[in-house]
């Protein structure tokens, strides 16, 4: 089945600077990679998805690069604000029947202001 | 916010008993997913429901069960607790197929603590 590593585990940057995530996939046949970002207490809340048909995708200060050859994916978050700070999860779709997702472990992102 | 909710908030149970979870999903939404989120993991896949039957198991044991009623809301049961079901329990709605048919939204989850 399905199997997603996420990293780093923990990302600690400046207010301003840029952050990168990168999680890895291993079935050639998902399709779908969403990101979420869950703060304390509450539910994921997508910020960004890419298909297999896409190489990137861009929204505002947010972007994703999917490398299908690779089996890799990551989110790009610039100009950093303290409202970035939460947990960041990828996840992959494999091509099945029924839309469940393979989740990574999560990255704790903290923007120090 | 999205409009999928779920109760209660939170929930203590004891080792053994049976508990229930209720999840309504986003207006027009006739697919929910459940997942389990243990501390400091990402959410793992339970069941999904589409149109009130099961579409697509993850590695639960059978004591997790579910339901889906015709208003698409549904109910997630586990018997028999252990101490290991103590998590963040989760559900998302989607509409299956065409291009926004693979986006899950998810609702703020269940706290469940087993002693």
């Amino acid at each position: 089945g399905e199997n997603v590593e996420q990293h780093p585990s923990t990302l600690s940057v400046q207010e301003g600077d840029s952050a990168v995530i990168k999680c890895t996939y291993s079935d050639s046949a998902s399709n779908y990679f969403p990101w979420y970002k869950q703060e304390l207490g509450k539910g994921p809340q997508l910020i960004i998805d890419i298909r297999s048909n896409v190489g990137e995708k861009k929204d505002q200060r947010i972007a994703v690069t999917l490398n299908k050859t690779a089996k890799h994916f990551s989110l790009h978050i610039t100009e950093t604000q303290p409202e970035d700070s939460a947990v960041y999860f990828c996840a992959a779709r494999p091509d099945n029947y029924g839309q469940n997702f393979v989740f990574g472990p999560g990255t704790r992102l903290s923007v120090l202001p | 916010e999205t409009g999928v909710t779920q109760s209660p908030t939170h929930l203590i149970k004891t080792r053994g008993q049976q508990v229930t979870l209720r999840c309504s999903s986003q207006s027009g939404h006739n697919t929910v997913s459940w997942y389990q989120q243990a501390l400091g993991q990402g959410p793992q896949f339970i069941f999904q429901y589409y149109r009130e039957e099961e579409n697509g198991r993850g590695n639960f044991p059978p004591r997790f069960s579910g339901l889906q009623f015709p208003n698409y809301s549904s109910e997630l049961n586990v018997n028999a607790l252990e101490l290991d079901d103590s998590a963040l329990y989760l559900c998302a709605s989607s509409i299956p197929g065409g291009y926004t048919g693979d986006t899950q939204y998810f609702g703020p989850g269940t706290r469940l603590t087993v002693l």
